[in-house]
Order: structure tokens, then C-alpha cells, then sequence
């Protein structure tokens, strides 16, 4: 159990489009989802809070306007890297908790041209 | 503020050697949790335990084992007789009970077993 997938899992695409990543939770109900970015060889920087039904909470220096956040429903969370450039070229993670855990989708490689 | 320590940046053993890998945290929760996960070249983080602050008991899990010391605040993970398959990235994770389920991750440690 507590299956979280990602969709697509890399994704290239030119400096200035925007792309959306998926993330769902296969086999449970997560009112809070969360999304990560990781560098190379470095660790996970949390980028914000997703609740269901409501606005997502950013952590400092994120943009919101940039990285959209929407979680429609208690199963799906959608990331939205809008007019996207090459510095936003990243390992995108997606989780979502069930009780006290935090269970990762496979994440999405993102490269802009 | 919390903070995860792991000292050990990489770590390179033989195969069938034990490997402990280090983790020390700083919180000021009463109530908190610890985590491990496993991220291996793929990049999917798996999750490994999950501690609660108010349990020290030691767990086991195959060639797993987990030893939490509140006294020292560290929550160390050592596998025994490692195998190749092991090698991957290793995090500690902290999750205090103010933080809403936020978790502050470790740098991690890169671990290589060796055939």
C-alpha cells in the first residue's frame, strides 16, 4: 500500500512553456500533499504545502506565481512550472502523507531548452 | 528551528561488511518523528521507519536495524552484511509536531557497497 505516482516521469520542453506535473496517491486518501525540488547530488528543498481544497502554503523564496500548486482532489495534486527557463531545469518530488508518513512519488525530471 | 545532521557524506564498504550511517537532529518539539528513506538511482525515495519521539525502542527489519538515543539526539540506521543492491542515497528526515507534517531532511549519505 501507500502507492504514490508521477506523471510524466521527464519531461523536455523550450524556455517559456509551461509544463504541469501530476502527482497521485494510488491507494489512499491524502488531504495534504507536498512538493519538493532536488539538485544534483543534493538533498530535498521543500518548495510548498498542498491542501485539498484549499491554497497551497509556498516556503520562503518560492515563487507562487511561477510554480502554480492546485489539489483538486484528495487523491491528485497538480504542479504547474509556468514560462518555465533553464534555471528551473530540476528533479521534481512529489509525496503525500497518510497519517505521520510522507510517501514519495518516483519524481520528474524536468530539462528546459 | 529544526535541523538533521548526517556527518557522513559517502561512505564506500565491501559487500557482506556492516555500515552504520549517522544521523543527529535538533528540535525543540516534544512530540516529533524520525524518518529514513532510501533513494537509489532512480530517484524514488522509499520509505524505510518511522520513529516517534515518545518510543526508544530499538527495531530490527531483516539486516536493518535502528537505534534512537533521545540523550544524544540521534537516530543512527546500520545494515548488516550490505549488498550491492544497497548502494543508494540514504536521508534521515525529522517531522516535528509544530511543523504540520513538514519534514527537514539530512544532506544525506551517498553509500557505495562494493562486489
Amino acid at each position: 500500500g501507500a502507492v504514490v505516482s508521477q506523471h510524466p516521469s521527464r519531461v523536455i520542453c523550450k524556455s517559456g512553456t509551461s509544463v504541469k506535473i501530476e502527482c497521485r496517491s494510488l491507494d489512499f486518501q491524502a488531504t495534504t500533499m507536498f512538493w519538493y525540488r532536488q539538485f544534483p547530488k543534493q538533498s530535498l528543498m521543500l518548495m510548498a504545502t498542498s491542501n485539498e481544497g484549499s491554497k497551497a502554503t509556498y516556503e520562503q523564496g518560492v515563487e507562487k506565481d511561477k510554480f502554480l500548486i492546485n489539489h483538486a482532489s484528495l487523491t491528485l495534486s497538480t504542479l504547474t512550472v509556468t514560462s518555465a527557463h533553464p534555471e528551473d531545469s530540476s528533479f521534481y518530488i512529489c509525496s503525500a502523507r497518510t497519517g505521520y508518513t510522507q510517501y514519495f512519488g518516483p519524481g520528474t525530471r524536468l530539462t528546459v531548452l | 528551528a529544526q535541523k538533521v545532521t548526517q556527518a557522513q557524506t559517502e561512505i564506500s564498504v565491501v559487500e557482506k561488511e556492516d555500515v552504520t550511517l549517522d544521523c543527529v537532529y535538533e528540535t525543540r518539539d516534544t512530540t516529533y518523528y524520525l524518518f529514513w528513506y532510501k533513494q537509489p538511482p532512480s530517484g524514488e525515495l522509499v520509505f524505510l521507519i518511522r520513529r516517534n519521539s515518545f518510543d526508544e525502542q530499538n527495531e530490527i527489519s531483516g539486516r536493518y536495524s535502528w537505534n534512537f538515543q533521545k540523550s544524544t539526539s540521534s537516530f543512527n540506521f546500520t545494515i548488516t552484511a550490505s549488498q550491492v543492491v544497497d548502494s543508494a542515497v540514504y536521508f534521515c528526515a525529522l517531522s516535528g509536531g509544530t511543523s504540520y507534517g513538514k519534514l527537514t531532511f539530512g544532506q544525506g549519505t551517498i553509500l557505495t557497497v562494493h562486489p
